[in-house]
């Protein structure tokens, strides 16, 4: 059973729009969770990261965590075609991470 | 945040050698350090912990013996991909923990290995 697991897409929005990235996840002893970005041939970037139920924004960001459910979200907000990404969803579980296998999102002008 | 840095960022060699990539943490110390291996079009791939001063703990059918990883200090490890052949060419990525309040991982740029 996969650790962490996210539609793989591709997920397309137009220029402007909402993006909805969903992750779940299988460990409830998970500890956080954290929304990278990995652009083509780039290693990944950590956009946010959350550990509280809850909503957490940071600008154009919201992740949305329900620990009850096992799932976190992340909702890019106006987006733009910079943000035409792979997305890739992690848990930390004591030392280890665990990460899906990642949303390609594509933003179209 | 922190930095994380690999050199060197691209190398090609020919089949049947060894190549060695470094993984510093430059503003942080890291006791533990992540290798891991992306092939193109797919997600990232656990190798090994790197732990400093004790041996690596490798992941299920990762050759231990063909992936060397020392960890020499409390700011760098090593990955040394011996004998390489064309299907080790890949993207290798190292990525180290804060250790402060929430675990954040920081990756470094990656280390794009090409074997002829």
């Amino acid at each position: 059973q996969k650790e962490v697991e996210q539609n793989s897409g591709p997920l397309s929005v137009p220029e402007g729009a909402i993006a909805s990235l969903n992750c779940t996840y299988s460990d409830r002893g998970s500890q956080s969770f954290f929304w990278y970005r990995q652009y083509s041939g780039k290693s990944p970037e950590l956009i946010m990261f959350i550990y509280s139920n809850g909503d957490k924004e940071d600008g154009r960001f919201t992740a949305q965590l329900n620990k009850a459910s096992q799932y976190v979200s992340l909702l890019i907000r106006d987006s733009q075609p910079s943000d035409s990404a792979t997305y890739l969803c992690a848990v930390n579980i004591g030392n280890q991470f665990y990460f899906g296998t990642g949303t390609s999102l594509t933003v179209i002008p | 945040g922190a930095v994380v840095s690999q050199h060197p960022s691209r190398v090609i060699c020919k089949s049947g050698t060894s190549v060695k990539i470094e993984c510093r943490s430059l503003d942080f110390q890291a006791t533990t350090m992540f290798w891991y291996r992306q092939f193109p079009k797919q997600s990232l791939m656990l190798m090994a912990t790197s732990n400093e001063g004790s041996k690596a703990t490798y992941e299920q059918g990762v050759e231990k013996d063909k992936f060397l990883i020392n960890h020499a200090s409390l700011t760098l490890s090593t990955l040394t991909v011996t004998s390489a052949h064309p299907e080790d060419s890949s993207f290798y990525i190292c990525s180290a923990p804060t250790s402060g309040g929430v675990n954040e991982q920081f990756f470094g740029p990656g280390t794009r290995l090409t074997v002829l």
